[in-house]
């Protein structure tokens, strides 16, 4: 099973939106409506961030948005602030009931 | 609330076994999968596999068989990831990670396993 595609690097400045991709197949992102989010700062253990392509956990901020178009899942990140520095990974369920992570984003905030 | 406790850091020599431990509080342990996690120094994560905890049925995903076993000890909520035969290359963070129906929704704190001579 080969990781989920995701840009290396985005960055924005304060305020601004930004939008994260994640490429798979038709037998993992494509397939399944069970594509979640999870945000990594330096040191930490993930967070989940975005469950089911678009569910946001209780405690998580409006700002972050979730979707997906084909075999590709989104990530947006809306009015940008300093602490949403971090390394974001999507993850997808896969048609041999397995799971597989993204190559991984660092989103800078300028 | 929802804790997953793991054990601490360990150094092995190459060729050694380690055993990390995850303890679970807060919700009725047999009733969620616990998920292996891996991310080696500067790199992403890795799904290593996971363990049914009513049944104790493990999948490991590709890379992570033979050297890779998880293993249960209900009587105290307590999962575990045993590596043998161990390499420079198995050096990294190990989380468990709790499901949350198809997402991963609580982790533990981490364990870093440095193997090195």
């Amino acid at each position: 099973q080969s990781a989920l595609t995701q840009p290396a690097s985005v960055s924005g400045s304060p305020g601004q939106s930004i939008t994260i991709s994640c490429t798979g197949t038709s037998s993992d992102v494509g397939g399944y409506n069970y594509v979640s989010w999870y945000q990594q700062h330096p040191g930490k253990a993930p967070k989940l961030m975005i469950s089911d392509v678009s569910n946001r956990p209780s405690g998580v901020s409006h700002r972050f948005s979730g979707s997906k178009s084909g075999n590709t899942a989104s990530l947006t990140l809306s009015g940008l602030q300093a602490e949403d520095e971090a390394d974001y990974y999507c993850s997808s369920y896969t048609s041999s009931s397995t799971r597989v992570f993204g190559t991984g984003t660092k989103v800078t905030v300028l | 609330q929802v804790q997953l406790v793991q054990s601490g850091s360990e150094l092995k020599k190459p060729g050694a076994s380690v055993k990390v431990s995850c303890k679970a509080s807060g919700y009725t342990f047999t009733s969620y999968g616990l998920n292996w996690v891996r991310q080696a120094p500067g790199q992403g994560l890795e799904w290593m596999g996971w363990i049914t905890t009513n049944t104790g049925n493990p999948t490991y995903a590709q890379g992570f068989t033979g050297r890779f076993v998880f293993s249960l000890d209900t009587s105290v909520s307590t999962a575990y990831l045993q590596i043998s035969s161990l390499k420079a290359e198995d050096t990294a963070v190990y989380y468990c990670a709790r499901d949350g129906g198809y997402d991963l929704r609580y982790w533990g704190q981490g364990t870093l396993v440095t193997v090195s001579s």
